[in-house]
């Protein structure tokens, strides 16, 4: 069946560090992937997004490439802030359906 | 941007009694709706889609008499829990489609149902 992996977290990180939060699916076709970020009190909100292999998806300094041959969709940022301090959920949707399926969500924590 | 809201965002009930949650489009049409939940260090797990005037599409599982969904308006749809059961405490989520919005899913920020 479809489905998708996240690092367990919390990932905890100092302002300005390196992110790198690991996704990797499994899915029978070509699915288009996402990037889904949860402020503390907030919906989920799509931070950036995917429809095809090689397609980068980017917004707010984060990034995230569509790798087919090794399944994988990472987000990454260069420098984190405190504001980035949030759950961070990696997705995938077939276009034929408006089904979206979750991974389990990682909690990123930043500190000054 | 879009905005949708979900009341109450947390609610106690006693097992047995029935709990209604809304969730409203604040600032578009939503044609469709759908409804999530999620348990604790879990994905959210899509339990149906509705259509506004239409039935809803239970996904396979989710029992239809146990969680009634009701999509009166483009910007309206009510999950109703009857006969809440202990089991039943859950992160309930909801989210708005609008084909304006080039199809993309805007999320409520969820309510907490507990059942003592």
């Amino acid at each position: 069946g479809n489905s998708v992996t996240q690092m367990e977290g919390p990932v905890t990180l100092s302002e300005e560090a390196f992110l790198t939060i690991n996704c990797t699916y499994t899915a029978t076709g070509y699915p288009s992937l996402f990037w889904y970020v949860q402020y503390p009190g907030e919906g989920l909100q799509l931070l950036l997004k995917a429809t095809k292999a090689d397609d980068k998806g980017s917004n707010k300094g984060f990034e995230a490439t569509y790798r087919k041959e090794t399944t994988s969709f990472h987000l990454e940022k260069g420098s984190v802030q405190v504001s980035d301090s949030a759950v961070y959920f990696c997705a995938l949707s077939f276009m034929n359906t408006d089904k979206l399926i979750f991974g389990t969500g990682t909690r990123l924590q930043v500190f000054p | 941007g879009a905005v949708v809201s979900q009341h109450p965002s947390r609610v106690i009930c006693k097992s047995g009694t029935s709990v209604k949650i809304e969730c409203r489009s604040l600032d578009f049409q939503a044609t469709t709706m759908f409804w999530y939940r999620q348990f604790p260090k879990q994905s959210l797990m899509l339990m149906a889609t509705s259509n506004e005037g239409s039935k809803a599409t239970y996904e396979q599982g989710v029992e239809k008499d146990k969680f009634l969904i009701n999509h009166a308006s483009l910007t309206l749809s009510t999950l109703t829990v009857t006969s809440a059961h202990p089991e039943d405490s859950s992160f309930y989520i909801c989210s708005a489609q609008s084909r304006l919005a080039n199809y993309e899913q805007y999320f409520g920020p969820g309510t907490r149902l507990t059942v003592t």
